[in-house]
């Protein structure tokens, strides 16, 4: 079994300011993670992903992540906030293995990251 | 990477009748699919699986025969949500998986008036 829990709901900071949001993660095995961004009424947008080569993931738009196996997280940060960042993220986890085509995700409960001016 | 298409992007319909939204992978072939939905301010939750070719396979809770699913070809699945209540109003979004990397559709916001 597998879980995923994104410790804050919302999140709020000023532009040109650090963004971090947090994740945990559950499982019995070494599993595969993302973050994925939706804005207002669309669909998810990949991020940045982890899938068991080096701990320190970069993404788009100046996102990265850190997997941390003995703290089990997965840490999204961006060293500059921008007012186009402003949108739900979600953690997600998945099974290992190269067949994930067949395997649904399981998706943290998100987190809303809200940009001041 | 690769295209999947999810139309329509927003329906409203009236109570008592269906609606029908389609989800393709444009450039590539999906032998499965992934149906989710999402209430308002909350996160994705996995509805059922999409088998070309054979039955989907639901998760608990959701009802087979509200929400029927079809996946007759390698491109396209389709989910039929009958006899829609109000509070079947949601937002809709498929997925399919390509090189070990899920897609999404744009997501169909349905309203049950």
């Amino acid at each position: 079994a597998q879980s995923v829990t994104q410790l804050d709901s919302h999140v709020s900071v000023s532009e040109g300011t650090p963004v971090l949001l947090r994740c945990n993660y559950s499982s019995s095995y070494s599993p595969s993670l993302f973050w994925y961004v939706q804005h207002p009424n669309k669909g998810l947008q990949l991020l940045l992903k982890y899938t068991s080569a080096a701990t320190l993931v970069k993404g788009i738009n100046g996102f990265e992540a850190e997997f941390k196996k003995s703290e089990t997280s997965f840490h999204l940060t961006k060293p500059s906030a921008h007012m186009s960042d402003a949108a739900e993220y979600f953690c997600v986890v998945s099974p290992p293995g190269v067949d994930t085509g067949r395997r649904a995700l399981t998706f943290g409960s998100g987190t809303r990251l809200q940009v001041q001016p | 990477g690769a295209v999947v298409s999810q139309h329509p992007s927003r329906v409203i319909c009236k109570s008592g009748t269906s609606v029908k939204i389609e989800c393709r992978s444009l450039d590539f072939q999906a032998t499965t699919m992934f149906w989710y939905r999402q209430f308002p301010k909350k996160s994705l939750m996995l509805m059922a699986t999409s088998n070309e070719g054979s039955k989907a396979t639901y998760e608990q809770g959701v009802e087979k025969d509200k929400f029927l699913i079809n996946h007759a070809s390698l491109t396209l699945s389709t989910l039929t949500v009958t006899s829609a209540h109000p509070e079947d109003s949601s937002f809709y979004i498929c997925s399919a998986s390509v090189r070990s990397e899920a897609f999404f559709g744009q997501g169909t916001r349905l309203t049950v008036v």
